[in-house]
């Protein structure tokens, strides 16, 4: 079991270019979510998805787009990046009730 | 407009001394609370907190639900330099939603 993946682990940007962040999970959840994590704000939900088909906008999911691709798969794309962006981003899973079990992160600097 | 407080907002402790972590929240029908520990990388799972579930212990750390409080406590005893890291508190919010509300985090430091 690798649980929870997150790919790449760091990306640098130049401001207005396009990246997608790839998060896997091999534990047949069916909620998963991206969260970034900035010095002194916790972790901010930006999107989720409670189940395969749906998702939903976070607190702040401004500058973000999503897709379920499918149950393990859950992938966050910045479309045109902003040093605003420059963050730390976990991906997450979770089944039904229980704990969320985070991925690694992923280091991204937008210059 | 749910939110999760903790306090202090950081701690700088000795190794064998006994730390408490505190988590205040405000949502509406409160279901779990859950608390997380994160040193360099990904926080990782200490304990849920439910209705049912209102305290939890491993080992020297231990956590209690005050319902009517709206608030939650992370007791850590006889600290090593291995507790240091960000102590996270998260609030499902609302019931059902499967979306967590995460506090700005405790940073603990413990010297030796």
């Amino acid at each position: 079991n690798a649980g929870v993946t997150q790919t790449p682990k760091f990306q640098v940007l130049k401001t207005g270019q396009s990246m997608t962040l790839q998060c896997a999970q091999d534990m047949n959840h069916n909620s998963m979510y991206w969260y970034r994590q900035d010095p002194g704000m916790g972790l901010r939900l930006i999107y989720y998805s409670a189940s395969e088909g749906t998702t939903d906008k976070g607190e702040v999911p401004n500058g973000y787009n999503v897709s379920r691709l499918n149950k393990r798969e859950f992938s966050l794309r910045l479309e045109s990046a902003a040093p605003s962006q420059t963050s730390v981003y976990f991906c997450a899973s979770r089944l039904a009730y229980n704990e969320q079990f985070f991925g690694p992160g992923t280091r991204l600097t937008v210059l | 407009e749910d939110k999760v407080v903790q306090s202090p907002l950081s701690l700088v402790v000795h190794e064998g001394d006994t730390v408490t972590l505190n988590c205040s929240y405000e949502v509406t029908n409160f279901r779990s609370l859950l608390w997380y520990k994160q040193e360099k990388k990904a926080p990782t799972f200490l304990f849920m907190l439910t209705s049912s579930g209102i305290e939890k212990k491993s080992g020297r750390l231990s956590s209690i639900l005050d319902k009517k409080e709206l608030s939650s406590i992370l007791n850590i005893t006889a600290t090593q330099t291995g507790d240091s890291a960000i102590y996270l508190c998260a609030v499902e919010a609302p019931p059902g939603t499967y979306k967590y509300i995460f506090g700005t985090g405790t940073r603990l430091k413990v010297l030796a």
